[in-house]
């Protein structure tokens, strides 16, 4: 399967812990972005990635979360010090360099924080 | 910043009866609509997408119409059968090439009963 990866799948940690998600796009997509989603809520923009570079973040996005993509290839998305609110689905998405619009999404990674 | 609304949450139809989903936006900025369906434990797929330059575009049973001028867009599905069963988003974005963030509706669970 050549789509959009993402790990883990589920999650759960303790509030005060750390958490780490990984996301590969697929090959050649060079945009990379994060979305964030709740229950009964579409996906809420968290930060994008073009190549390397981080071109846009949300100010949802607070100074506990963290995203790099060091080689222009997969992404990792930190959340220090969960809190219970950080409870939700945290969606990769990616699109190629020509950009038609279509984002290719993963199929997320659930984080339950207790 | 845009904010799109759209309705209703939850619609309930036969199968082989049409089901219409309604996204309003804020932003006349926004020029490009797409619709995404999610299932259960997947992450959203594009299905259909729509420019400011157009007012409509179908694609076998399923369509989308756009009245810019009144900032609306609707999603329209025919002849709808089982596996139409979803949870379906609008979303909106001024100019996807850019990079720019989507801005998703709230999401409607579509229910078709055999």
């Amino acid at each position: 399967d050549t789509g959009v990866s993402q790990d883990p799948r589920h999650k759960i940690t303790k509030r005060g812990q750390n958490v780490t998600f990984r996301c590969d796009p697929i090959s050649e997509h060079n945009r990379l972005y994060w979305y964030r989603q709740t229950l009964g809520q579409g996906p809420e923009f968290l930060t994008y990635f073009q190549n390397e570079a981080q071109l846009e973040k949300s100010r949802l996005l607070s100074d506990r979360f963290s995203a790099e993509r060091p080689k222009g290839s997969f992404s990792t998305l930190e959340i220090q010090r969960t809190e219970q609110g950080d409870s939700a689905m945290y969606l990769c998405a990616s699109s190629p360099p020509l950009h038609t619009g279509e984002l290719f999404f993963g199929e997320g990674s659930r984080l339950t924080v207790l | 910043g845009e904010n799109v609304e759209q309705h209703p949450s939850t619609l309930s139809v036969q199968e082989g009866d049409s089901a219409v989903i309604k996204c309003t936006y804020s932003d006349s900025a926004s020029n490009y609509f797409p619709w995404y369906k999610q299932e259960l434990g997947k992450g959203p797929q594009l299905i259909i997408d729509i420019r400011s330059n157009v007012g409509e575009k179908k694609d076998q049973r399923i369509a989308v119409t756009l009245n810019k001028t009144a900032k609306h867009f609707s999603l329209h599905i025919t002849e709808t059968q089982p596996e139409d069963s979803a949870v379906y988003f609008c979303a909106a974005s001024p100019e996807p090439n850019t990079g720019n963030q989507f801005y998703f509706g709230t999401g409607t669970s579509l229910t078709v009963i055999p």
